[in-house]
Order: structure tokens, then C-alpha cells, then sequence
């Protein structure tokens, strides 16, 4: 069965340059969310979308913006990195973005490293 | 979101029973969620109760749900080694009308052979 897709699997940048992940859901999810998950740390919620419309928005910095295109894949675009921006980022996809039963399924995460 | 709690380590033989305990915060949860994570991968969808339900099995796992107490747990019959994993609890909360999730610390299983 296709799985959530996401690229690269690692990416190494320097303080103060950009990045682009990318999220290409399961067929015929029609919402993505985005993850962080600091070293150590539970997955923190940064922002979902739904029907190419920014559907909701967790923690996620100013210098980080999202969007979902027409095929429904999403990139997170990340400037103006810092070592604190170190993460594994993940990106899950689901049929609905409605309350109740909603399962996420979730990529294999980008491991971003910052030096 | 809400907050959601978790033990943090359990360590068992192969062979026993672990029961790893998640308290949550938001009583509206409709389903709350168990999510296993095994060292560098990502995250894998376990198990789910419905609110309504006290139990649920699913082979050898048992979720049960306290509502009063809004306690989770995951119980893991004949604990194997591929058990080792970090396993999270998670709920989803409401925000401009959709739902997420918000996951708990996670606990690192450990099973020894």
C-alpha cells in the first residue's frame, strides 16, 4: 500500500540558510499536518491543511511558512535556520480532517540537522 | 492542545506483560490514540479506543480507557523484543474547527531477552 512520501530523508544545513521539505500524502488524503520532534522529545504539532487551505496552526515559528498545492502535496519552507531548528520533521496525511476518527498515517520524517 | 502524560521508561524480560499508562487532559476526546516509534523511524498507528468504550483488545494489545480518571493505558501481552520502541499516546483537540493531535512524552519500552 502507498505510504505518506517525504524528501530528502536528511538534509544538513548552516545557521541562516533556507530549507524545503516535501510531503507527498497518501492518495486521496486530502489533509497533510506537519510535525517537529526535537531530540528526545514527543512530535509537536506545527501546521495542517485541508484542501489546500491552511486548515490549522500549531507552534510553528514565523520564519517557517507551509503550503499544500494542487496535487495535494505540501512543502514546509524553513528560513533563516538555527541550530534550535534541528528536528525530525514529520509530515502525516489523512481522508478527512474532521473530529472524531481521524488516523493519521505518518511519513518516515526528515531528519534536519543545523550546524 | 491539552497536556498529555506518560511514564517515561518501562523495562520488562521478553515474555511478561507491559502496561504502559498515559493520564490525558481534555474529557471531549472522542478517540485517543496509541502510536509506537522505533529508533529512527516514524510514527505507526497501534491501536485506537472510541470514548464510549471501556476496552478494547486487539490481539496482544489491550487499551483501557478510564474516563472518570481520563486514564489510558496499553497493555502488551508476551512482551517480544521487537517491542522495544518508544510508545505515545495521543488525543486529538479542536482548533478553528479541525482536529490534531497532541502527544504525550512517549514511553521508551525496553524488553530484555
Amino acid at each position: 500500500a502507498a505510504g505518506v512520501i517525504q524528501s530528502p530523508r536528511h538534509l544538513i544545513k548552516e545557521k541562516r540558510e533556507t530549507a524545503t521539505l516535501k510531503c507527498y500524502p497518501i492518495p486521496r488524503h486530502d489533509t497533510v499536518y506537519w510535525y517537529q520532534q526535537g531530540p528526545g522529545q514527543d512530535p509537536q504539532f506545527l501546521i495542517s491543511f485541508y484542501e489546500k487551505m491552511q486548515s490549522d496552526k500549531g507552534s510553528i515559528p514565523d520564519r517557517f511558512s507551509a503550503q499544500q498545492f494542487s496535487d495535494y502535496h505540501s512543502e514546509l519552507n524553513m528560513s533563516s535556520l538555527e541550530l534550535g531548528d534541528s528536528a525530525l520533521y514529520f509530515c502525516a496525511s489523512s481522508e478527512t480532517a474532521d473530529v472524531g476518527y481521524n488516523e493519521q498515517f505518518f511519513g518516515p520524517g526528515t531528519r534536519l540537522t543545523v550546524l | 492542545g491539552e497536556d498529555v502524560e506518560q511514564s517515561l521508561f518501562l523495562s520488562v524480560r521478553e515474555g511478561d506483560s507491559s502496561v504502559i499508562n498515559c493520564t490525558y487532559t481534555d474529557s471531549s476526546s472522542t478517540y485517543l490514540y496509541w502510536y509506537k516509534q522505533e529508533p529512527g523511524a516514524g510514527l505507526q498507528l497501534l491501536t485506537y479506543i472510541f470514548s464510549n468504550m471501556d476496552m478494547k483488545q486487539d490481539q496482544r494489545l489491550t487499551v483501557l480507557l478510564n474516563k472518570k480518571d481520563k486514564h489510558l493505558s496499553l497493555r502488551i501481552a508476551d512482551t517480544q523484543t521487537g517491542d522495544s520502541a518508544i510508545y505515545f499516546c495521543a488525543e486529538p483537540y479542536m482548533n478553528s474547527g479541525y482536529s490534531t493531535l497532541t502527544f504525550g512524552k512517549g514511553t521508551m519500552l525496553l524488553v530484555s531477552p
